[in-house]
C-alpha cells in the first residue's frame, strides 16, 4: 500500500519568513496530492492540491510543487503570518478501481508549524 | 464550498456502552464517506470507506463488529462504537466525496471527540 513520509515534524519560523514542508510517497500510481491545515480540535481543511499532470500550483501565499519522478511534493508558504500556525498534513491518493475519481487518502505524519510574531 | 457536519462534537460515555456518531453532507450528495481516527499529536488513520447502499470496507486491523458503519443515504453516514472501552477514546473524523469524475476533493467534518471513562 501507499506510504507517505512528511518532514519536518515541527517547524518554527518568524513572521514574514517562508516555510517549506516536504513529503515523499511510495506508490507510483498515486496522482492526487492534497495538503490540509488542521487547527486544534478541528477537522482538516484543504488548502491546496495538485494532480500528477501539473508540476506546480500556486494560490496567493501558498504553492505546491510535485516531482513525480522522485515521488515527492512540497508545500511552500510565503510571508507567513501567526494565523498560519497549525498542523499541516500532506496526503496522496491513487485513482479508484473505476478510474473516475480518487480513492482513499494516505496521510503524512503532520508538521506542527509555529509562526512567531 | 461543500459542508460536512458531525454530531455530536464531543461525547463522554461509560465503558461498555455504545456511541453513535453522525456525519452529514449538508449541500451535496456524498456517494462515498470515509471515517478516520486521530490520536493526540498523530496523523489521521483511515478506519473504513463507506459507499451509499453497500457494506463498508474496513482497513486492516479495524474490527468491523466493533465499529459499525451505516451509509443509508447520500447525505448521512453513521459510525457506532460498540461496547466502548477507554482505548477507543480518540478524535473521530469523517469526510465525504461526491465521487464524480473531476471532483476529487474530500470534505472533512469538524470531528467528534470521544472519551470513554
Amino acid at each position: 500500500g501507499e506510504n507517505v513520509e512528511q518532514h519536518p515534524s515541527t517547524l518554527s519560523v518568524q513572521e514574514g519568513d517562508s516555510a517549506v514542508i516536504k513529503c515523499t510517497y511510495s506508490d507510483s500510481a498515486s496522482n492526487y496530492f492534497p495538503w490540509y491545515k488542521q487547527e486544534l480540535g478541528k477537522g482538516p481543511q484543504l488548502i491546496i492540491d495538485i494532480r500528477s499532470n501539473v508540476g506546480e500550483k500556486k494560490d496567493q501565499r501558498i504553492a505546491v510543487t510535485l516531482n513525480k519522478t522522485a515521488k515527492h511534493f512540497s508545500l511552500h508558504i510565503t510571508e507567513t503570518q501567526p494565523e498560519d500556525s497549525a498542523v499541516y498534513f500532506c496526503a496522496a491518493a491513487a485513482p479508484n478501481a473505476g478510474g473516475t475519481s480518487y480513492g482513499k487518502l494516505t496521510f503524512g505524519q503532520g508538521t506542527i508549524l509555529t509562526v512567531h510574531p | 464550498g461543500a459542508v460536512v457536519s458531525q454530531h455530536p462534537s464531543w461525547v463522554i460515555c461509560k465503558s461498555g456502552t455504545s456511541v453513535k456518531i453522525e456525519c452529514r453532507s449538508l449541500d451535496f450528495q456524498a456517494t462515498t464517506m470515509f471515517w478516520y481516527r486521530q490520536f493526540p499529536k498523530q496523523s489521521l488513520m483511515l478506519m473504513a470507506t463507506s459507499n451509499e447502499g453497500s457494506k463498508a470496507t474496513y482497513e486492516q486491523g479495524v474490527e468491523k463488529d466493533k465499529f459499525l458503519i451505516n451509509h443509508a443515504s447520500l447525505t448521512l453516514s453513521t459510525l457506532t462504537v460498540t461496547s466502548a472501552h477507554p482505548e477507543d477514546s480518540s478524535f473521530y473524523i469523517c469526510s465525504a466525496g461526491s465521487g464524480t469524475s473531476g471532483s476529487d476533493e474530500q470534505f472533512f467534518g469538524p470531528g467528534t471527540r470521544l472519551t470513554v471513562l
